[in-house]
């Protein structure tokens, strides 16, 4: 499975942008670039997903580099709500169905 | 509009104990099914996914089992538990091979003691 790097943690200040890297330099040419977030003791919940270029929704912007080896997932105004664990994931296929592999993702902290 | 449900949403469980934790979908027909685990302070791991009736495919070996009796149903099992098994268990569902979304429960809080 291809695998995505990510900060453990990243702090900022509320109505600032956030900008959240994910390095996945084994990614194919097939694979979509999901972004979930998972606040504290409920379920993921779907950000954004794009596979070459740059996206756009009411949450959040999804930039990819080029080459596709990395992605930063946008905040354009942080509030407090967005305080979550993030997670850059590369979603495969397996006989029609989703394969997301989590992996720590990046605990975001908003300050007031 | 789709829901998905879990039950229970807390469960504290002895060592050695049967387990049954249940996902249900409303509003949707032929869901994708998930089960994942996720251990205190970890990322989530997939455990199992179902494509049909009785079409369950296991993503790693362990000491559990899931069952998709109905479309919309999916169930994970175990007949004697772990203390290893103690940890989040999320359900989630996708409509299918064009689904980007993934959509998960509410999740059940398992504590084996």
């Amino acid at each position: 499975d291809a695998k995505t790097t990510q900060p453990n943690s990243m702090e900022s200040n509320e109505e600032e942008p956030v900008h959240l890297p994910c390095n996945h330099s084994t990614i194919s040419g097939t694979d979509y670039i999901h972004w979930y977030r998972q606040l504290p003791s409920q379920g993921p919940e779907y950000v954004i997903h794009g596979l070459t270029s740059n996206v756009n929704n009411r949450m959040a912007s999804l930039a990819i580099a080029e080459d596709r080896k990395s992605s930063t997932l946008i905040l354009h105004r942080a509030t407090l709500r967005d305080a979550a664990v993030y997670y850059c994931i590369l979603r495969g296929l397996i006989q029609g169905a989703q394969k997301l592999v989590f992996g720590q993702g990046t605990r975001l902290t908003i300050n007031p | 509009s789709q829901t998905i449900h879990q039950w229970p949403a807390t469960l504290v469980q002895p060592v050695g104990s049967p387990l049954s934790l249940e996902c249900t979908v409303e509003g949707t027909s032929n869901p994708n099914l998930y089960w994942y685990r996720q251990a205190a302070g970890r990322g989530l791991q997939l455990l199992f996914y179902s494509i049909g009736i009785d079409q369950i495919s296991s993503e790693v070996p362990q000491n559990l089992s899931a069952s998709r009796p109905q479309d919309r149903q999916f169930i994970l099992s175990s007949k004697k538990l772990l203390l290893s098994d103690s940890g989040f268990y999320l359900c989630a569902w996708t409509t299918g091979q064009g689904s980007y979304e993934q959509y998960f429960g509410p999740g059940t809080r398992l504590t084996v003691t």
